[in-house]
């Protein structure tokens, strides 16, 4: 079975630019979330979604961060503009949402630097 | 609010050595507790979880935890590591407080030397 699929894995970009990852969940999750992990914040939640809509989002850092999910199987994370203080791991993972305790399973990350 | 703490940061140890990689939390309600690994480069992948039942969980690759409510405790350990060990491990905390969004403890780097 497909993982969660994240693009691109890798991405460089100038200061100023925008910058949009995309999330592919596991088929059937209806739960999605995204994580920044950095070497002086580790692993930070930024927004997770139930059923498409947005849950909680208090880990969005600030106004240059949106994330959407159009619908079931695709999420984005749009950073505009960017910064070098961005660059980090950004996950996107995904669980069968509804039952406390599942399992969330983790894609393998893009990795973004700003320069 | 919830929070972990995994208490070192880097766990030195031989190859066939036992290790234990600690971790504390802290949360009002019932918890639910897991420990993922993460290889260099790639994602984090669950090694075993704790909803309720018994204290002591087995998860993959020889890993287990023990939950210890009175200490708010969820030590990993297993009797005998490898060099594929190497890892960063994570510990991460849920609540029905907090719905099924996981915090994470700050890492636990295992390097396994022969």
């Amino acid at each position: 079975d497909a993982g969660v699929i994240q693009s691109p894995r890798h991405e460089v970009t100038e200061m100023g630019q925008e910058v949009t990852l995309r999330c592919k969940p596991i088929s059937g999750h209806n739960s999605l979330f995204w994580y920044r992990q950095t070497m002086m914040r580790g692993l930070e939640l930024l927004i997770y979604f139930n059923n498409n809509v947005p849950i909680d989002d208090s880990g969005m850092p600030e106004d240059r961060f949106s994330a959407k999910m159009p619908n079931a199987s695709f999420s984005t994370l749009k950073i505009q503009p960017s910064e070098p203080r961005d660059s980090a791991v950004y996950f996107c993972a995904s669980s069968l949402g509804g039952r406390f305790g599942n399992t969330i399973y983790f894609g393998e990350g893009s990795w973004l630097t700003v320069v | 609010a919830q929070s972990v703490t995994q208490l070192d940061s880097q766990v030195p140890v031989f190859e066939e050595a036992p290790v234990e990689l600690r971790c504390n939390y802290s949360s009002s309600v019932s918890v639910y507790l897991f420990w993922y690994v993460q290889y260099p480069n790639q994602g984090l992948q669950l090694l075993l979880k704790y909803l309720s039942g018994s204290t002591l969980v087995k998860g993959i690759n020889g890993f287990e935890a023990e939950f210890n409510k009175s200490q708010t405790s969820f030590h990993l350990r297993k009797p005998s590591v490898h060099i594929s060990d190497t890892a960063e491990y994570f510990c991460a905390v849920s609540d029905r407080e907090y719905g099924n969004k996981l915090v994470f403890g700050a890492g636990t780097i295992l390097r396994v030397k022969s």
